[in-house]
């Protein structure tokens, strides 16, 4: 089992939708999690962190569950531009880092 | 403006020869990694760097060996290289913060190797 999974997709959603992914993780000792985003043939940028509260930035809404060790990003009110790779990221306690392969999204007009 | 910038976009190596990767930052940043991608499997950690001189196996360090000498300087070298290794290859750099591990993670705009 891989330590961080996420569901490849793709996710084909029309503009305006809402789409929700998931990544899960299996090591208890995980201590921070970030969702970063992936343009095609680009680098990966940090798209949020994600905190024990969730958070919020303007369409993008991460969330944390501990009990059920998944962290979960929601995107309304979807856009062209945010067709991209979704990639989950998790820091394991000391100095372990570990990405998951990515989530695909295609926002169609 | 944070920057991370690495020696070449495409590259192109045969079967056997050393090949260097090398990666700068100018953030000052005590982190640095060698990453590398390839489809469906999404980017694996190769080794990384707490400091100067001091490096950490990743998860794939088969192959593959670092070199740190200066702090904003860190460099991948292919001793042999193998079709194997055809891929992209991202280094990025970050801080690291006492509860959170390593903070967010600035990358280069990735070397696209072919081993012919």
């Amino acid at each position: 089992r891989k330590e961080v999974e996420q569901d490849p997709g793709p996710f084909n959603v029309p503009e305006g939708a809402t789409v929700a992914f998931n990544c899960t993780y299996s090591n208890s000792a995980s201590q921070s999690f970030f969702w970063y985003r992936q343009d095609c043939r680009k680098e990966p940028k940090l798209l949020m962190s994600v905190y024990s509260s969730g958070n919020e930035d303007g369409r993008f809404t991460a969330q944390l569950n501990r009990a059920s060790q998944y962290i979960s990003l929601l995107i309304r009110d979807s856009k062209l531009s945010d067709s991209a790779t979704y990639l989950c990221v998790v820091n394991i306690l000391g100095f372990k880092t570990i990405f998951g392969a990515g989530t695909r999204l295609f926002v169609k007009a | 403006d944070v920057k991370v910038t690495q020696s070449s976009r495409y590259l192109v190596k045969r079967t056997g020869e050393k090949v260097f990767l090398e990666c700068v930052q100018d953030m000052d940043h005590e982190n640095m990694f060698w990453y590398r991608q390839d489809p469906g499997l999404g980017l694996r950690l190769i080794y990384f760097s707490y400091d100067v001189k001091m490096k950490e196996k990743g998860d794939i360090p088969e192959g593959y060996s670092v070199s740190r000498e200066k702090k904003e300087r860190f460099s991948l070298i292919l001793e042999s290289a193998s079709t194997n290794q055809t891929s992209m290859y991202l280094c990025a750099s970050s801080l690291f913060r006492s509860g959170v591990g390593f903070d967010e993670q600035y990358f280069g705009p990735g070397t696209r190797l072919t081993v012919t």
